[in-house]
């Protein structure tokens, strides 16, 4: 089946720091999102992008469809303690198609 | 204010035993899902259902049951095929299978511990 392969699987970094992750995909997609999940909690939108190449933000958020459809990436800038969690990338190819989850950035902030 | 709502939040059962986790939904959606998290894993599909009364297996379906009488409640079940249980599950719900345009709305999750 269709995979999406995130990276870093995890990350450690000072707070103040700008935070980068990207996804990838063999196949292209239409539609690729950003979820978070904090601790014990389900995941929650960030993004939504809809058109390669398309550049959203959401606050210090930052995300990318890339131009070959097959890939995109989250940035977060100035790192703060409540950006501890697990970002998700997703994909979906059709409008009827089911959403294709990553397996996650888990991010550690430093104190 | 719509929402979906699982409950409980945690869950302990004994081998042996089947348990039924619950999911509820007030936002009109037709499709839902229910997913399994473990460490490193990410989100395995175990069932979905696009619509009442009919549901299909995801990836991990083995040893999960589930329902779909009613359009706002999809349980599932954990019976006691399932070997290794104890995990972190999500339900999630769409307007169709392919999502709204915010994705998947998903709930806060069931930590079920076996003991």
């Amino acid at each position: 089946g269709q995979q999406l392969n995130q990276s870093p699987q995890s990350m450690f970094i000072q707070e103040g720091e700008d935070v980068s992750m990207n996804c990838t995909s063999s196949s292209i997609f239409n539609t690729w999102l950003w979820y978070k999940q904090d601790p014990g909690e389900g995941p929650v939108l960030l993004i939504a992008l809809y058109k390669a190449g398309e550049l959203t933000s959401n606050g210090r958020l930052t995300a990318q469809f890339g131009i070959t459809r097959k890939d995109s990436f989250l940035n977060i800038s100035a790192s703060i303690p409540s950006d501890v969690g697990i970002y998700f990338c997703a994909g979906r190819r059709n409008r009827d198609d089911k959403i294709i989850f990553g397996k996650g950035t888990r991010l550690h902030i430093l104190p | 204010d719509g929402g979906i709502t699982q409950s409980p939040k945690y869950l302990f059962r004994k081998e042996g035993q089947n348990v039924t986790l619950s999911c509820e939904q007030n936002l009109n959606h037709d499709a839902m899902y229910w997913y399994r998290q473990d460490p490193g894993q990410g989100l395995r599909l175990i069932y979905y259902s696009q619509i009442v009364n009919d549901f299909q297996k995801g990836d991990i379906a083995e040893g999960y049951s589930v329902s779909r009488e009613k359009k706002e409640s999809f349980p599932l079940t954990v019976t006691s095929a399932q070997k290794n249980p104890t995990a972190f599950y999500l339900c999630a719900s769409s307007i169709r299978t392919g999502g709204d345009i915010y994705g998947y709305t998903f709930g806060s999750g069931t930590r079920l511990t076996v003991v």
